[in-house]
Order: structure tokens, then C-alpha cells, then sequence
């Protein structure tokens, strides 16, 4: 049981190229979601999933993309990358039930992405 | 939307001392959470607490939600509890949008 899987852990990338963060779990978790951190900030909530097939905007969606096409991965995607995206980024999951209400949220390690 | 505030922000403390950390929420929950996050950046979930008052070795949690606020104990504390504790809350009729205060900084000294 690995948990929650984020892949890769440090990346450098230059402004206008485009990348997917890999986030993988194996708990049959119907809930994930994925995260920025900035310098000195809580998380802010990117995008959520509540299922495959289900995706909704969080807090800061704009200029990133995802899909769940299988219960086990929720990718994200940077189209075109900019500065203002340099940050750390985690994914999460859990059981989803009325809202999370009592369920464990589980983090993967984070990702490390710079925009230069 | 809600808006989470901690306090304080930073603190120092020699090991073996105790502390409180506060969570302010402005607008009724159904969820709040505490996370500790440590120096290597891993974050997990100490308390799930949207009420009432739960206890975990030398940590124990307090929410009174009628108040809009939460209460983080953390006694005897050893070198590592250091890290930052977030609070996390859902707001009562938006399911699944956890949004996260900016957090606690703890470091515990020898």
C-alpha cells in the first residue's frame, strides 16, 4: 500500500513549455484533490475530483487542467507555464462520503515545480 | 468565501513546554481539520474536529463551533513537533472545498 504517489518531485521548467504532475493512489479513494503552497501561505485548493469522470474548479483553478479518468489518477496539467506558478504542489485523496466529513485526508510528498 | 486565520504565527518554545494554537473561521463549518506539516514537508492529519474536544497522546483539539473558532494543545513538546500545524474547514454547504489557514510555525528547542 504506497498511499498517495506524486511524481516527479522537482522540476524545472522554462515559461510557455507545458507539463503533467503525476498523483496516484491505491486505496480506492473516490475523493482527490490537488494543492499549491506557496512561500509563507496555507494550501489553496486547484481542483477536485469526486469520482472518475467528476472534476470541479477549487480556489485557484486558472491555468491548470486535470482529468479522472480512473479512480486511481488525477493528473495535473500546466498548458503553458508561467512564473507565477513556481510553487509546491500536493495532491491528496480520501474517502468521500457528506464532504469529507470524518475521513482521513491522505497527502502525497509534494512537487516541487519551478518556472524560470 | 471563509476565511481561516491562525494565531500566532511563529512560535519558539524550549522542549518540554506547552502550547496553544487558535483557529478563527468567519462562517459556519461541517469540517475542520488540523494538519501538522514537518521541516521535510510532509503533511498529516492530527485531528478531524468540526465540534467538541478530542485528545491524541500529548495533543488534544478543541472546537467550539457555535464560537467559529478551534484550539490546538500541544503539551510537553519534543524537538519533533517542529514543522508548521495548518487548520483546514469546510464551510457548511459547500461539500469538499477544504480551505486551509496559513498556518502555525513551530520550532521546539533543546
Amino acid at each position: 500500500n504506497a498511499g498517495v504517489t506524486q511524481t516527479p518531485k522537482f522540476q524545472v521548467l522554462k515559461t510557455g513549455q507545458s507539463m503533467t504532475l503525476q498523483c496516484a493512489q491505491d486505496m480506492n479513494h473516490e475523493y482527490m484533490s490537488w494543492y499549491r503552497q506557496d512561500p509563507g501561505m496555507g494550501l489553496r485548493l486547484i481542483h477536485y475530483s469526486v469520482g472518475a469522470g467528476i472534476t470541479d474548479q477549487g480556489e485557484v483553478p486558472n491555468g491548470y487542467n486535470v482529468s479522472r479518468s480512473t479512480t486511481e489518477d488525477f493528473p495535473l496539467r500546466l498548458l503553458s507555464a508561467a512564473p507565477s506558478q513556481t510553487s509546491v504542489y500536493f495532491c491528496a485523496s480520501s474517502y468521500s462520503g457528506t464532504g469529507l466529513s470524518g475521513n482521513t485526508i491522505y497527502f502525497g510528498e509534494g512537487s516541487w515545480l519551478t518556472v524560470v | 468565501g471563509i476565511q481561516v486565520e491562525q494565531s500566532p504565527p511563529d512560535l519558539i518554545l524550549q522542549e518540554g513546554a506547552n502550547s496553544t494554537l487558535r483557529c478563527n473561521f468567519s462562517d459556519s463549518v461541517n469540517n475542520l481539520q488540523w494538519f501538522h506539516q514537518n521541516p521535510w514537508g510532509q503533511l498529516i492529519n492530527l485531528f478531524y474536529i468540526p465540534s467538541g474536544t478530542k485528545q491524541n497522546g500529548r495533543l488534544s483539539a478543541t472546537t467550539v463551533a457555535t464560537e467559529r473558532y478551534s484550539l490546538l494543545y500541544i503539551s510537553s513538546s519534543q524537538t519533533t513537533d517542529s514543522g508548521v500545524y495548518f487548520c483546514a474547514v469546510i464551510m457548511s454547504g459547500t461539500a469538499s472545498k477544504l480551505t486551509f489557514g496559513t498556518g502555525t510555525r513551530l520550532q521546539v528547542t533543546l
